[in-house]
């Protein structure tokens, strides 16, 4: 069966500090990849995706992430966060069993 | 309309008794899903349609809960008896993807949820 994880469950990072996120995947065929974000209070929304090509996404917010196909990642990276980065992250993967299954979250808190 | 929308968005109610939660797709995509969100825990799947093609419904933890789609469009997620642990926040989400497509057309919109309480 189709499976993500997310390792971190609560990142406490300083602003201006770089964030990594690890998301890992289990399935073999053809997958797309997702990083969505819940801002405290507000619906989920996209914060970028992969189908094909340049394994090196950009999304919205300066945020990136990088699919490496031999490791089952899709790791969520941003050079220098800010406060209003505080949120909980889910990573999501899309498979041929057409069900987008999400990771257990990663609340990022981000001091002032 | 302009997203997915979702009623009620708060629900109290007494254990044993059932509930209905309504979601509202975007006009026009032939996806939706039902998730539940719990407190400290991820996203569950719960149930898929796609377009008039037989629901997916993997993700239904019991026989108490089931899920319709009327018309392609509007879907309603039923619990029966209600139990404590089913007090979750139930997420509804809707795209334009059709079968067995790895197209930009993947990408799921979600409504605000359905806050359920159950005492």
């Amino acid at each position: 069966a189709q499976s993500v994880s997310q390792h971190n469950h609560h990142v406490i990072l300083s602003e201006a500090a770089s964030l990594e996120l690890g998301c890992n995947y289990s399935y073999g065929g053809t997958v797309n990849l997702f990083w969505y974000v819940q801002y405290p209070g507000q619906h989920l929304q996209l914060l970028l995706k992969y189908f094909s090509g340049d394994p090196l996404v950009k999304g919205i917010k300066g945020f990136e992430a990088e699919f490496i196909k031999s490791k089952f990642s899709f790791n969520l990276r941003k050079p220098s966060v800010q406060w209003s980065d505080t949120a909980e992250y889910f990573c999501a993967a899309l498979g041929s069993a057409r069900q987008l299954t999400f990771g257990s979250g990663t609340q990022l808190t981000v001091l002032p | 309309g302009a997203g997915v929308s979702q009623s009620p968005s708060n629900k109290v109610t007494e254990k044993g008794k059932d509930v209905e939660l309504r979601c509202d797709p975007i006009s026009g995509h032939t996806a939706l899903y039902w998730y539940r969100q719990s407190l400290g825990q991820g996203l569950e799947f719960l149930i898929y349609f796609q377009g008039n093609s037989a629901p997916d419904k993997s993700g239904l933890p019991s026989d108490r809960f089931s899920a319709e789609r009327t018309g392609g469009s509007v879907s309603t997620l039923t619990i029966q008896r209600t139990q404590q642990e089913d007090s979750a926040v139930y997420l509804c989400a809707s795209s334009s993807q059709t079968s067995g497509s790895t197209s930009g057309a993947n990408v799921l919109t979600f409504g605000a949820g359905s806050r359920l309480t159950v005492l």
